[in-house]
């Protein structure tokens, strides 16, 4: 089944102390992307890669990293959270060629206390 | 960067009327107009798109439009039923591997 999973779907941790979200698509996508959703802010953009190696800042980058070592796989790691990255996190995929529809993943609901 | 704005940010409509979500977009270069929609703890997916080279598209109940003069598209929903209740996302895209930029959300009640 084509998919892209994110891990974990929920998590609650304390300040400062790093942590990884993964995700992994199955489909063969060139294009992945990071989301954070908030009330009232929509989906907002946090980092998205076009292919392997290849990464690049979104709307709001500060406080998270990724990488793109496989073409599979897109980490997001916040190295020292803090409260005001508490959000619902979207990973997304995208064949990269012009069809632009965007598969997103089921989520991953982070609270930082 | 792009903008896109998108109003209204809540709409309640009864079953059976119609419903219209607006947004407008910033960047001349965006060529990709996709509308996603959120069911409650669910994710996004794509219900309908448009490209810049398109004024109009239907899918049975639903409709996007686009003034690409005005840069301003619209999602029409017809005969809404209750499980069309969800929020829903606007977006434009550059393509290219650009990024998407979204609209903060409509969340849309349909009231049996």
């Amino acid at each position: 089944e084509a998919q892209v999973t994110q891990n974990p779907r929920y998590l609650i941790t304390v300040t400062g102390k790093k942590l990884t979200v993964t995700c992994s698509q199955n489909m063969n996508h060139e294009y992945m992307s990071w989301y954070r959703q908030d009330p009232g802010l929509g989906l907002r953009q946090i980092y998205y890669s076009m292919n392997v190696e290849v990464t690049d800042k979104g709307d709001v980058p500060e406080g998270y990293k990724v990488s793109r070592k496989e073409k599979r796989n897109f980490p997001l790691i916040l190295e020292s959270p803090s409260p005001n990255q508490t959000s619902l996190y979207f990973c997304a995929s995208s064949p990269g060629d012009f069809t632009g529809e965007l598969f997103f993943g089921e989520g991953s609901r982070l609270t930082v206390l | 960067g792009e903008n896109v704005e998108q109003h209204p940010s809540t709409l309640s409509v009864q079953e059976g009327d119609s419903a219209v979500i607006k947004c407008t977009y910033s960047d001349s270069a965006s060529n990709y107009f996709p509308w996603y929609k959120q069911e409650l703890g669910k994710r996004p997916q794509l219900i309908i798109d448009i490209r810049s080279n398109v004024g109009e598209k239907k899918d049975q109940r639903i409709a996007v439009t686009l003034n690409k003069t005005a840069k301003h598209f619209s999602l029409h929903i017809t005969e809404t039923q209750p499980e069309d209740s969800a929020v829903y996302f606007c977006a434009a895209d550059k393509g290219g591997y650009q990024k998407v930029t979204f609209g903060i959300g409509t969340k849309l009640q349909v009231i049996p």
